[in-house]
C-alpha cells in the first residue's frame, strides 16, 4: 500500500497571501495524483488531477505541480473561500486508493 | 449536472446490518466505476470499496472484506453498500464517488461526490 504524507498538517494563512502545500508518495505514483478541498460539514471536492490539471470550474489560483514522490498544491492569493482541508490522494497503484491525512488551511 | 445522493445511514448497534444507497443522476451511470469512501468524526478520508462500470470487478479495504458488499443496479441508477457485522469503528460519514478515467481507461481519481450518510456504531 502507498502511503502519502502530507506537510504540515495546519497551515495559518492571510487572505491574499500564497499557500504552499505538500504531499509525499511513499513509492513513486508517476503523476497518478489528486487533491481535493473539503469544506466544514461539506463533501470533498476535486481540485487537481494528473498532478497539475485543474478540474472543472477550479479557478486558476489553484495550481498543482510535481512527479514521481513529490507534490505541491499553490494556492497564489487564498480567498475567504478557500479555507478548509486539503488531502491529495494517488491513484497511480490501487486498490487501495490512499489519501493523505490532510492539511488544514485556516485563517491567520 | 452530475447528482450523488446517499441514504440509509443511522445508529445501529455492534454486530447488526445497515446498507446504503447511492442515487446517481445526470450522467450514464452504467459508464462509470463507484466508490465509497468513509470519513470518521475529525478524521480524514478512507476509500472503502468500488465497482467496475459493469459490477465486473470489485475490490475493498481490508478492514471491510468479508463484512462489506458494494453492489450496483444500473437500470435503477444506483449504488449500495451493504454493511454486515457493523463495529464501532466503522462510524463514518460513507460518500459514494464517481471513478473517474485516465485516458488509457484506468481508474483514477474521484471526480463527483455525494453529500454523504452518517453511520453510527452504537450500543
Amino acid at each position: 500500500e502507498i502511503v502519502m504524507t502530507q506537510s504540515p498538517a495546519t497551515l495559518s494563512v492571510s487572505p491574499g497571501e500564497r499557500a504552499t502545500l505538500s504531499c509525499r508518495a511513499s513509492q513513486s505514483v508517476s503523476s497518478n495524483l489528486a487533491w481535493y478541498q473539503q469544506k466544514p460539514g461539506q463533501a470533498p471536492r476535486l481540485l487537481i488531477y494528473g498532478a497539475s490539471t485543474r478540474a472543472t470550474g477550479i479557478p486558476a489560483r489553484f495550481s498543482g505541480s510535481g512527479s514521481g514522490t513529490e507534490f505541491t498544491l499553490a494556492i497564489s492569493s487564498l480567498q475567504s473561500e478557500d479555507f478548509g482541508v486539503y488531502y491529495c490522494q494517488q491513484y497511480d497503484n490501487w486498490p487501495p486508493w490512499t489519501f493523505g491525512q490532510g492539511t488544514k488551511v485556516e485563517i491567520k | 449536472q452530475v447528482q450523488l445522493v446517499e441514504s440509509g445511514g443511522g445508529v445501529v448497534q455492534p454486530g447488526r446490518s445497515l446498507r446504503l444507497s447511492c442515487a446517481a443522476s445526470g450522467f450514464s451511470f452504467s459508464n462509470f466505476g463507484m466508490h465509497w469512501v468513509r470519513q470518521a468524526p475529525g478524521k480524514g478520508l478512507e476509500w472503502v470499496a468500488v465497482i467496475w462500470y459493469d459490477g465486473s470487478n470489485k475490490y475493498y479495504t481490508d478492514s471491510v472484506k468479508g463484512r462489506f458488499t458494494i453492489s450496483r443496479d444500473n437500470s435503477r441508477n444506483t449504488l449500495y453498500l451493504q454493511m454486515n457485522s457493523l463495529r464501532a469503528e466503522d462510524t463514518a460519514v460513507y460518500y459514494c464517488a464517481r471513478g473517474d478515467y485516465t485516458s488509457e481507461w484506468k481508474l483514477s481519481d474521484f471526480d463527483y461526490w455525494g453529500q454523504g450518510t452518517m453511520v453510527t456504531v452504537s450500543s
